[in-house]
């Protein structure tokens, strides 16, 4: 079954301790990306990656960073995250011009 | 830039009526445009998209959505809505060629269909 998948489902961390949150496609697609969503103001890109060892940045990348070392995965690291970072997060890859989302992973940083 | 308007936060609609959800866009060329849905809970889920070709759109579930250039919108409509059709709705206009990994949301419309 073709799926985006993401791990954790649900983080509660505390501000400053390093977390990464993976992501994994298994139908070798080019393109991922990754998403926050907040109330209020919809999904906003913070990366998305062309291919493996090519990234770019989105809207919102500050605090994050990430790397596409294989084709399949596309974690994001939070290096110190902060409660501004409490959010709901969406890993997607794209085939045919569509991107197709991952589950979530909700966020909180205390 | 490019970016996507939802003019509407919510749209509330009795079962069986037609509903509307709208989307305006405002892009450099031609756009992607695209509609998904969440529901609660609940990942986002691909609806329809519109590349080139019809400006009338069919799409998963009885979803269709018109692309009107000259309004620049992208409205998503239903014949007759049902009750299961309560949910969060985002539009979104996507980037081509180099900007191919790019999409841009529109804030989202909550949509809810009384019975």
């Amino acid at each position: 079954e073709a799926q985006v998948t993401q791990n954790p489902r649900y983080l509660i961390t505390v501000t400053g301790k390093k977390l990464t949150v993976t992501c994994s496609q298994n139908m070798n697609h080019e393109y991922m990306s990754w998403y926050r969503q907040d109330p209020g103001l919809g999904l906003r890109q913070i990366y998305y990656s062309m291919n493996v060892e090519v990234t770019d940045k989105g809207d919102v990348p500050e605090g994050y960073k990430v790397s596409r070392k294989e084709k399949r995965n596309f974690p994001l690291i939070l290096e110190s995250p902060s409660p501004n970072q409490t959010s709901l997060y969406f890993c997607a890859s794209t085939w045919a011009d569509t991107q197709y989302f991952g589950p979530g992973t909700r966020l909180t940083v205390l | 830039a490019q970016s996507v308007a939802q003019p509407e936060d919510q749209v509330n609609v009795a079962e069986g009526n037609p509903l509307t959800v709208k989307c305006t866009y405002s892009v450099s060329g031609n756009p992607y445009l695209f509609w998904y849905v969440q529901y609660p809970n609940r990942g986002l889920q691909f609806l329809l998209k519109y590349i080139t070709g019809d400006n009338l759109v069919k799409g998963s579930y009885g979803f269709e959505a018109e692309f009107n250039k000259s309004q620049t919108s992208f409205h998503l409509k239903k014949p007759s809505a049902l009750v299961s059709d309560s949910a969060l709705y985002f539009c979104a206009v996507g980037g081509r060629g180099s900007t191919l990994g790019r999409l841009y949301f529109g804030r989202g419309t909550q949509l809810t269909v009384w019975p």
